[in-house]
């Protein structure tokens, strides 16, 4: 099965300076890579996602980069602001006939955005 | 804003009770999924289901837990006898089960085993 590994497992940052977190999968068949972001207490939430047959994808302060080749996938913050600061889950699925499998998540990075 | 809605939000029982968690998919989509989130192992899939019909339940143990989608509507978890060990924030999510169409997740059921 698929195996996700993600790093740092904590990343600190001054508010301002941007934040990347990385992640790496087993399974080539993998077209799927979301990123979810979680607070203490609260639902993971998706706040960018990316398929394999796109390289880069942003969204205002966010991007996602996705190497198939290399078989990994980065999340870049820039300009970070506390309310940044939370545990973001990276995952990767695949598509298999009528419609994507689930999810399997990396362990987390928790993300702490220094004042 | 539609939602995927989970009850109970809290459930604090003792072992060997058996324990049922429900989960409202967001209308209109026809995948569910079941994750459970501890420290130690993070978010892990149990199940999940595409127009009501089973197609993985692998991460599932399958002794105790099992899964079921007895309408379009809901979706149950039930853990009997239930362990220490079961003691988790378990989550549902929904999504439209399309080319790779994006999960939302319920605010989960956090279960205590004492």
């Amino acid at each position: 099965g698929e195996n996700v590994e993600q790093h740092p497992s904590t990343l600190s940052v001054q508010e301002g300076d941007s934040a990347v977190i990385k992640c790496t999968y087993s399974d080539s068949a993998s077209n799927y890579f979301p990123w979810y972001k979680q607070e203490l207490g609260k639902r993971p939430q998706l706040i960018i996602d990316i398929r394999s047959n796109v390289g880069e994808k942003k969204d205002q302060r966010i991007a996602v980069t996705l190497n198939k080749t290399a078989k990994h996938f980065s999340l870049h913050i820039t300009e970070t602001q506390p309310e940044d600061s939370a545990v973001y889950f990276c995952a990767a699925s695949k598509y298999s006939g009528g419609g994507a499998d689930g999810l399997t998540f990396g362990k987390g990075t928790h993300l702490i955005i220094q004042p | 804003d539609a939602r995927v809605t989970q009850t109970p939000r809290d459930k604090v029982t003792e072992m060997g009770q058996e324990v049922t968690m429900r989960c409202q998919p967001i209308l209109g989509h026809n995948t569910v999924f079941w994750y459970r989130q501890t420290m130690k192992q993070g978010l892990e899939l149990l199940a999940y289901f595409r127009n009501r019909a089973p197609l993985d339940d692998s991460g599932m143990p399958k002794d105790r837990f099992s899964a079921e989608m007895p309408d379009a509507t809901l979706a149950t978890l039930k853990i009997q006898p239930s362990e220490p060990r079961d003691s988790a924030v378990y989550f549902c999510a929904s999504g439209l089960g399309g080319n790779n169409q994006p999960q939302h997740f319920g605010d989960g059921t956090r279960l205590s085993i004492l």
